[in-house]
């Protein structure tokens, strides 16, 4: 078992609609759960961090944690084709500095 | 804020040279850096972790003589991949993590260094 999991897509959604991306992690004792997009040829770039359970909302983006099911999502409303990227998700595992990534959910918005 | 950069962009060798990539926290101190390696249509592989002023701590499977990390200041580390060879042609992406990070670990990612070893 990987030790984060995302499907790889692509996901498409139209214009306007919720993107929904999904993760899961093996390590019950993860802390700390990021978000980040990929543009091509680009390095990853920081969108939502949580740390607790529930729901975290910053502009058109909301993360959610669920620790005892090991899952964290990202929605994003309102979707845009800027928003055509590949979503990677992050976990540490506490104790320490490292992140482990997923492999990342390509999303393609369309118009 | 919290603004990292990574020169070169890119980077064109031939097989056996070395190359050096900088990697430096603008606007803030990182007592901990970290490279990462990235091959197409692959996720970040972790290579190594930068504390300033220690010794690099390597992961699994990476060659510590070949891939030699610096971390001399608060705002800078580097990584010299020596005696090149195609097969470490890859996309190459630092990453810091801010002094005074508070729970959630944020680290910040450079631009990243495209690498072409011929």
């Amino acid at each position: 078992q990987k030790e984060v999991e995302q499907n790889s897509g692509p996901l498409s959604v139209p214009e306007g609609a919720i993107a929904s991306l999904n993760c899961t992690y093996s390590d019950r004792g993860s802390q700390s759960f990021f978000w980040y997009r990929q543009y091509s040829g680009k390095s990853p770039e920081l969108i939502m961090s949580i740390y607790s359970n529930g729901d975290k909302e910053d502009g058109r983006f909301t993360a959610q944690l669920n620790k005892a099911s090991q899952y964290v999502s990202l929605l994003i409303r309102d979707s845009q084709p800027s928003d055509s990227a590949t979503y990677l998700c992050a976990v540490n595992r506490g104790g320490g500095n490292k992140l482990t990534f997923g492999t990342g959910t390509q999303l393609k918005v369309e118009l | 804020g919290a603004v990292v950069s990574q020169h070169p962009s890119r980077v064109i060798c031939k097989s056996g040279t070395s190359v050096k990539i900088e990697c430096r926290s603008l606007d803030f101190q990182a007592t901990t850096m970290f490279w990462y390696r990235q091959f197409p249509k692959q996720s970040l592989m972790l290579m190594a972790t930068s504390n300033e002023g220690s010794k690099a701590t390597y992961e699994q499977g990476v060659e510590k003589d070949k891939f030699l990390i610096n971390h001399a200041s608060l705002t800078l580390s580097t990584l010299t991949v020596t005696s090149a060879h195609p097969e470490d042609s890859s996309f190459y992406i630092c990453s810091a993590r801010a002094r005074l990070a508070g729970v959630y670990n944020e680290q910040f990612f450079g631009p990243g260094t495209r690498l072409t070893v011929l």
